[in-house]
């Protein structure tokens, strides 16, 4: 079963607009992760936030976590063609000596020249 | 500095029959995870390989296993495939319990 809710599952936007998902989760979590995926092939890892962080930037990415509201959120500013593809959020877990990751079922982001 | 490699790229097989797929990790990763992706869906946590012992499993059924080498490569094996295994079969790689790096998956079609 899916831990993660993203929210939109499809966002189609104009070229150098910004892009904002959601993300929702059940249970506590280590941390949270945003992935992207191009049509089918493999997960390209984003960033990452710790469930003690509120706030995480890398390049044209801002990542927010919300761990009293169980959310988190993506932000990509000045969207251009090529970040058209799936982006997942996924929970991250530490079991003993294990960490699984649980992913949500994603949105679709569609940016337009 | 190759990252996580899988093979095969694709695979097709009917109702009943077994397949291997492969992964080899990243260069200095010792921990490989499995997961399941159907289309349209996110991918699923099928199990997770540490020193040559499954660490953790999803809620898959035994027709799914796996193995992992000392050289940390990994295979995950399914029998008696179902129309329903169908789908992008994904790998990750990993240091510990550090991130995890995804290799290009393997789509299986199951006929």
């Amino acid at each position: 079963s899916q831990q993660g809710e993203e929210d939109p599952q499809a966002l189609s936007i104009q070229e150098g607009e910004n892009a904002t998902m959601n993300c929702s989760y059940k249970t506590s979590i280590n941390n949270l992760q945003w992935y992207r995926q191009n049509s089918g092939r493999g997960l390209v890892h984003l960033i990452l936030i710790r469930s003690n962080e509120r706030e995480k930037h890398s390049g044209r990415l801002r990542v927010t976590l919300d761990t009293s509201k169980k959310s988190s959120s993506l932000l990509i500013t000045a969207s251009r063609a090529a970040d058209t593809a799936s982006y997942f959020c996924a929970t991250g877990h530490f079991s003993g000596s294990a960490r699984q990751l649980t992913f949500g079922s994603g949105t679709q982001l569609t940016v337009l020249p | 500095d190759a990252g996580v490699t899988q093979s095969p790229t694709h695979l097709i097989k009917t109702r009943g029959q077994q397949v291997t797929l492969r992964c080899s990790p990243k260069s200095g990763h010792d921990t490989v995870s499995w997961y399941q992706q159907a289309l349209g869906q996110g991918p699923q946590f099928i199990f997770q390989y540490y020193e040559e012992e499954e660490r953790q499993r999803g809620n898959f059924p035994d027709r799914f296993s796996g193995h992992q080498f000392p050289n940390y490569s990994s295979e995950l094996n399914v029998n008696a495939l179902l129309l329903g295994d169908s789908a992008l079969y994904l790998c990750a790689s990993s240091f510990g319990l550090n991130e995890q790096f995804f290799g290009p998956g393997t789509r299986l079609t199951v006929l």
